[in-house]
């Protein structure tokens, strides 16, 4: 079926360095895309997102990027710190709906 | 900003009981909430999509006899797994739509342990 996937399951990056996770997702009907982060034993936790409308937007260290054309997805994280150790999740929406689909997550470890 | 409670945070329980994790929505009203189901190293599955007044929507593959779903107010849903076995075992979160911005809050979730 259709889904949102990831193929680096886990991205090691030194700290201060950036860091880039992808997302490829499969819908073309989707509409908005979020990315969350979670921590171990957490709930998720809103990073940033970015409608359909737009190709990037960006937040306080955090950049999303959207590619309509080949359906990808990518969060770049500035300066990464120890603090940006998780694992992170894009998601989607569909226009028609409410549900997310969650991608298969990425896990970022910072080294010092 | 929206603030979404889980609880509780962690249970265990013997096959065969039943256990019941209740999700509120604190400073806003959420007419939609959403469970997920999520197994060790791997993504958050949605399990059912809450309705407040109305039927749960379960997704594909989730036994909805087994899954309970109430979503008696605005502010809270509840998801009670029955007749829990081992394999029920997993870390359980709910979230909720916060508006018409299509943002949406997730729970600290639950680590259900059944032994």
């Amino acid at each position: 079926g259709e889904s949102v996937g990831l193929h680096l399951p886990t991205l090691s990056v030194q700290e201060g360095d950036n860091s880039i996770i992808n997302c490829a997702y499969s819908n073309s009907a989707s509409d908005y895309f979020i990315w969350y982060k979670q921590e171990s034993g957490k709930g998720p936790q809103f990073i940033i997102d970015i409608r359909s409308n737009m190709d990037k937007r960006q937040g306080q260290r955090v950049t999303v990027l959207l590619n309509k054309t080949v359906k990808h997805l990518s969060l770049q994280i500035a300066a990464t710190q120890p603090g940006d150790s998780a694992v992170y999740f894009c998601a989607e929406k569909r226009a028609a709906g409410n549900k997310l689909t969650f991608g298969g997550g990425t896990r970022v470890l910072v080294k010092p | 900003g929206a603030v979404v409670s889980q609880h509780p945070s962690r249970v265990i329980c013997k096959s065969g009981t039943s256990v019941k994790i209740e999700c509120r929505s604190l400073d806003f009203q959420a007419t939609t909430m959403f469970w997920y189901r999520q197994f060790p190293k791997q993504s958050l599955m949605l399990m059912a999509t809450s309705n407040e007044g109305s039927k749960a929507t379960y997704e594909q593959g989730v036994e909805k006899d087994k899954f309970l779903i109430n979503h008696a107010s605005l502010t809270l849903s509840t998801l009670t797994v029955t007749s829990a076995h081992p394999e029920d075992s997993s870390f359980y979160i709910c979230s909720a739509r916060t508006g018409n911005n299509y943002g949406y809050t997730f729970g600290s979730g639950t680590r259900l342990t059944v032994v």
